[in-house]
């Protein structure tokens, strides 16, 4: 049960606009910054969003990232069969057991 | 460019202690400013966080495994490394290290992460 809730698949067709939530609490997103991993099957995670909304060097502006309260939303836009990967929220959680989380993962299909 | 990569047994036996090695090229360790971290995903699931170093050797773990990580950090040979005491099977899975910039936080560099079995 990770700390974190996403959901555990989305899907779109080519193209299209997909967003993935990420949902937890003020001691976490509430009040700390949200960043996003694209895991390609097989490979490494790889940052595609930190700070909430900002893109590493690389990263096409098809790829954004917003936050809200204690939830945090990546959004991709005209996807293509290369996005099909789990995508990963992270951040600090800054209670008692202070410690990073992650969600659990979104399984993106491109259909 | 910033490359880590992991080294270490695949494969380890029930009870004895995984220890896994991250070596760093293209930045010095030694230099501050970030946290080297170690992350874990057992197989078909997400990713679990277990802890990291600053260079000076300030630690910090995931409370749910404290209890038998230790991380360490050797900066003459840009290496820093995990030990995870009395594994069991639970605890295989693919272990990645990974930088954190101190002052910011996300993970910006990870290594291609390498598979430990815990397996008589």
């Amino acid at each position: 049960q990770s700390v974190l809730t996403q959901p555990p698949s989305v899907s779109a067709a080519p193209g299209q606009k997909v967003t993935i939530s990420c949902s937890g609490s003020s001691s976490n997103i509430g009040n700390n910054y949200v960043s996003w991993y694209q895991q390609l099957p097989g490979t490494a995670p790889k940052l595609l969003i930190y700070e909430n909304n900002k893109r590493p060097s690389g990263i096409p502006d098809r790829f954004s990232g917003s936050k809200s309260g204690t939830s945090a939303t990546l959004g991709i836009t005209g996807l293509q069969t290369g996005d099909e990967a789990d995508y990963y929220c992270g951040t600090w959680d800054s209670s008692l057991s202070a410690l990073w989380v992650f969600g659990g993962g979104t399984k993106l299909t491109v259909l | 460019q910033v490359q880590l990569q992991e080294s270490g047994p695949g494969l380890v036996k029930p009870s004895q202690t995984l220890s896994l090695t991250c070596t760093v090229s293209g930045g010095s360790i030694s230099s501050g400013g970030y946290y080297w971290s170690w992350i874990r995903q057992h197989p078909g699931k997400g990713l679990e966080w277990i802890g990291y170093i600053y260079y000076s050797g300030s630690t910090y773990y995931n409370p749910s495994l404290k209890s038998r990580v230790t991380i360490s950090v050797d900066t003459s040979k840009n290496q820093f490394s995990l030990k995870l005491s009395s594994v069991t099977a639970a605890d295989t899975a693919v272990y990645y290290c990974a930088r954190r910039i101190a002052a910011r936080p996300h993970f910006d560099y990870w290594g291609q992460g390498t598979l430990v079995t815990v397996s008589s």
